[in-house]
């Protein structure tokens, strides 16, 4: 049972390109999300789904485009890479109840 | 957006001493999560509180679910070097929208000295 797998584990970006960075979870989970992680800010959400084929906003959207085509992959995008964009990326999913399971991690470098 | 303040930032101890953190908000929030964090991973969940006043257990940790729904605590007793990370609070908003959506603390980063 693999829980939340992300891939890649690590990407240095040039500014300007793009990527797409993937999460899956092998929990039947219906809800999935994205949260970036900063030094001294904790976890933000930033973009979640409910279900297969929907998607939401959360706190930091901006910059950040998400799909979710089938229930067990949630996969986030980043059309044009900034600076600001460097940071820790976790994906997580829970059932329609708590708690969220997290995946290890992305680390991203947008230089 | 909504606050979480986790105190404290930091703490360095030795090995046998308890430990205590807490984190309040300006709202109320109907599920308080503890997670926990080693370097290069992802969080990992320590306890669920769902109901104010709560109080649970997890071998050595202890955590509360506050009464107003505004605050929570862990205590970690006799600390060992494996407690090393970095602690998060969780809070999930009441409400039929919240969708499992987690504001999280700014984390207490623990050290532990043999």
């Amino acid at each position: 049972n693999a829980g939340v797998t992300q891939t890649p584990k690590f990407r240095v970006l040039k500014t300007g390109q793009s990527m797409t960075l993937l999460c899956a979870q092998d929990m039947n989970h219906e809800y999935m999300y994205w949260y970036r992680q900063d030094p001294g800010m904790g976890l933000r959400l930033i973009h979640y789904s409910v279900g297969e084929g929907t998607t939401a906003k959360g706190e930091v959207p901006d910059g950040y485009n998400v799909s979710r085509l089938k229930k067990q992959n949630f996969l986030l995008g980043l059309e044009s890479a900034a600076p600001s964009q460097t940071s820790v990326y976790f994906c997580a999913s829970n059932p329609r109840t708590l708690p969220s399971v997290f995946g290890q991690g992305t680390r991203l470098t947008v230089v | 957006g909504q606050q979480l303040n986790q105190s404290p930032q930091s703490m360095f101890i030795q090995e046998g001493e308890d430990v205590s953190m807490n984190c309040t908000s300006s709202s109320i929030f109907n599920t308080w999560l503890w997670y926990k964090q080693d370097p290069g991973e992802g969080p990992v969940l320590l306890i669920a509180l769902y109901k104010a006043g709560e109080l649970t257990s997890n071998g050595r940790l202890t955590a509360q679910f506050g009464i107003t729904r505004k605050d929570s605590f862990l205590n970690i007793s006799a600390s060992i070097p494996s407690d090393v990370g970095i602690y998060f609070c969780a809070g999930n908003n009441a409400g039929g929208t919240s969708y499992g959506k987690l504001t999280f603390g700014q984390g207490t980063i623990l050290t532990v000295h043999p």
